[in-house]
């Protein structure tokens, strides 16, 4: 059990250009979260999926966020057409969706959108 | 909506202080609690939870009671180290709606020798 991890590890990008992160949850894991957390907050859900099936979707998640699990394992969060708002730290955890089970995050994606 | 507020920071003590960092919360219902930490240049780790009122989660010397009558889970630790410098974030979950958590603004906690 390696964890959860995420590439990249940061990320500097201009205004306008698309961008995409990658997640690989901890291994046997069917549920994987997106949260996003800017400087002095806490983290916010954006999106979360079981096995799959993208279950939930933040009324955060505009229309230029897109996420995907296509087999399960995996996931990709990408942005298109960034905006300097969306500087942020992305991060990704994945649970085994079991009651009284614990999220366990990975290290994030730090965004930085000039 | 459902929502978590926390003291805010930074919290600067000297070693071997007494450590109290107050959460509540606001809930339609009875979530999970949680205290997660995040340690400079690491990743959100899980320090303690509690599933159910007056339920006691403690890990590391840290302690948290789930009050739902004060709908409050402040995080308490008797003495504290250099090295629990960190920021403290409260959350809540509600496994039946997908369990995704709902944060605090966190804590930053600042530890002296």
């Amino acid at each position: 059990d390696t964890g959860v991890s995420q590439d990249p590890r940061h990320k500097i990008t201009k205004r306008g250009q698309n961008v995409t992160f990658r997640c690989d949850p901890i291994s046997e894991h069917n549920r994987l979260y997106w949260y996003r957390q800017t400087l002095g907050q806490g983290p916010e859900f954006l999106t979360y999926f079981q096995n799959e099936a993208q279950l939930e979707k933040s009324r955060l998640l505009s229309d230029r966020f897109s996420a995907e699990r296509p087999k399960g394992s995996f996931s990709t969060l990408e942005i298109q057409r960034t905006e300097q708002g969306d500087s942020a730290m992305y991060l990704c955890a994945s649970s085994l969706g079991v009651t009284g089970e614990t999220q366990y995050f990975g290290p994030g994606t730090r965004l930085l959108v000039l | 909506g459902d929502s978590v507020t926390q003291m805010e920071g930074p919290v600067t003590l000297s070693e071997e202080a007494f450590l109290t960092i107050n959460c509540t919360y606001t809930a339609t219902g009875y979530p999970s609690l949680f205290w997660y930490v995040q340690y400079p240049g690491e990743g959100l780790q899980l320090l303690l939870k509690a599933t159910k009122a007056d339920d006691k989660g403690s890990n590391k010397g840290f302690e948290a009671t789930y009050r739902k009558e004060t709908t409050s889970f402040h995080l308490e630790k008797g003495s504290v180290q250099v090295s629990d410098s960190a920021v403290y974030f409260c959350a809540l979950l509600f496994y039946n709606q997908g369990g995704k958590l709902i944060f605090g603004q966190g804590t930053e906690l600042s530890v002296k020798p």
